[in-house]
């Protein structure tokens, strides 16, 4: 089976532009997470989708925000960006019943 | 809420030396415990994982146990190699939450 795919993986944007991120599960992986990875942070939860349905969500503004489609493929976006926005974004998707997690390479996005 | 903590790197050792990496937990319910290891520029990858108290997961020579007492899951190898560098991060996952917590990220250097 192929693994999760995430486009773009690198981006640059401008301060207050948007940004839409993809990412393709695991063929059969219903649930999809996104997550944020900087070197202050570290990994932090951004929000899962199962089933086209938000089921969780962390504490980042409502600048974020994310969309799940029926073939389970995902999207978020950030809209207005801001410097602190620059972060490895992460996706990982998780069979059904299961707890394992399994990520893309991520989409590595600088604002400028 | 629930939470993780691992112990703060970088940690630095010879190749072929014992690697302990500390994880402790705190839940109010039973959650199922993970290590992803993540290489440069990669995405995490799952390495081990533990569903109930006393359970050992293995793999690639790297164990750690699930110890409800003392509410750690320490990560363990026998005899690091240079290909080993990278960064471990420790993991819960709490059914009924839907939601990963993920600890800091310690970075293994490992030297030949």
């Amino acid at each position: 089976k192929a693994g999760v795919t995430q486009t773009p993986r690198y981006l640059i944007k401008t301060r207050g532009q948007q940004v839409t991120l993809s990412c393709s599960p695991i063929s059969g992986h219903r649930s999809v997470s996104w997550y944020q990875q900087t070197p202050g942070q570290g990994l932090q939860f951004l929000f899962e989708y199962f089933s086209e349905t938000q089921r969780n969500k962390g504490n980042f503004p409502g600048r974020f925000s994310g969309r799940q489609f029926s073939n389970s493929r995902s999207e978020m976006n950030v809209s207005t960006l801001e410097l602190g926005d620059s972060a490895l974004y992460l996706c990982a998707s998780s069979p059904l019943g299961n707890r394992e997690q399994y990520f893309g390479p991520g989409t590595r996005l600088t604002v400028t | 809420g629930d939470s993780v903590t691992q112990m703060e790197g970088p940690v630095t050792l010879s190749e072929e030396a014992f690697l302990t990496i500390n994880c402790t937990y705190t839940a109010t319910g039973y959650p199922s415990l993970f290590w992803y290891v993540q290489y440069p520029g990669e995405g995490l990858q799952l390495l081990l994982k533990a569903t109930k108290a006393d359970d050992k997961g293995s793999n690639k020579g790297f164990e750690a146990t699930y110890r409800k007492e003392t509410t750690s899951f320490h990560l363990e190898k026998g005899s690091v190699q240079v290909s080993d560098s990278a960064v471990y991060f420790c993991a819960l996952y709490t059914s009924g939450t839907y939601k990963y917590i993920f600890g800091t990220g310690t970075r293994l250097k490992v030297l030949a």
